[in-house]
């Protein structure tokens, strides 16, 4: 299985803050990775998709980047609607994996 | 815009078989670039993806789960179905369905809003 190991578990950050979360693939994955917001009773939102592509009605202060075996999502500025969880997922190899999670909290 | 919706028993006794349906509106589920997923969320193992169909009926599992999963679909009432066989409590998570495909860049897109299942006696 492709391990996705995501960073950091938690994060404390004030609204304006830019923030970044990483995952790192165990073996490379080419752009094969979406990144989600999940907030709590809802289910996962897709942010990004492709590692870099925003999906459509996403706000532009998020953005993906990486390729391979690293990869990071940015919040240029951080809102109050951002507080929530974070997850990426890679699905370039069966089974599909999802990090661990980074939950932002506010500061 | 598609839509999905969970739905089952929110409680199974151990050992039992866990039964769920996901029916789709806004999509035929007949375009072969399209795959309907199993994804399930517990506070102990985050998010775990359990298996996908294809309408040719042809499906991929999580070989952590293989052996007591099985997904099905029904095209023409649009719903596919997930039966996990043999339950414990450690399958007591949320499950979701969810889409992905050629046309959303392969990642899950749409997602129903999942259905919380216990396993308990």
């Amino acid at each position: 299985d492709i391990q996705m190991t995501q960073s950091p578990s938690s994060l404390s950050a004030s609204v304006g803050d830019r923030v970044t979360i990483t995952c790192r693939a165990s073996q490379g994955i080419r752009n094969d990775l979406g990144w989600y917001q999940q907030k709590p009773g809802k289910a996962p939102k897709r942010l990004i998709y492709a590692a870099s592509t925003l999906q459509s009605g996403v706000p532009s202060r998020f953005s993906g980047s990486g390729s391979g075996t690293e990869f990071t999502l940015t919040i240029s500025s951080l809102q109050p609607e951002d507080f929530a969880t974070y997850y990426c997922l890679q699905h370039n190899a069966f089974p599909l994996t999802f990090g661990g999670g980074t939950k932002v909290e506010i500061k | 815009q598609v839509q999905l919706q969970e739905s089952g028993p929110g409680l199974v006794k151990p050992s039992q078989t866990l039964s769920l349906t996901c029916s789709v509106s806004g999509d035929s589920m007949t375009n072969d670039a399209d795959r309907w997923n199993w994804i399930r969320q517990s506070a102990g193992k985050g998010l775990e993806w359990i298996g996908q169909i294809e309408a040719s009926g042809y499906t991929n599992y999580n070989p952590s789960l293989k052996s007591r999963v099985t997904i099905s679909a029904d095209l023409s009432r649009k719903q596919f179905s997930l039966i996990l066989n043999s339950v414990t409590d450690t399958d007591t998570a949320v499950y979701y369905c969810a889409r992905r495909g050629r046309r959303g860049g392969w990642s899950f897109d749409f997602w129903g809003q999942g259905v919380l299942v216990t396993v308990s006696s």
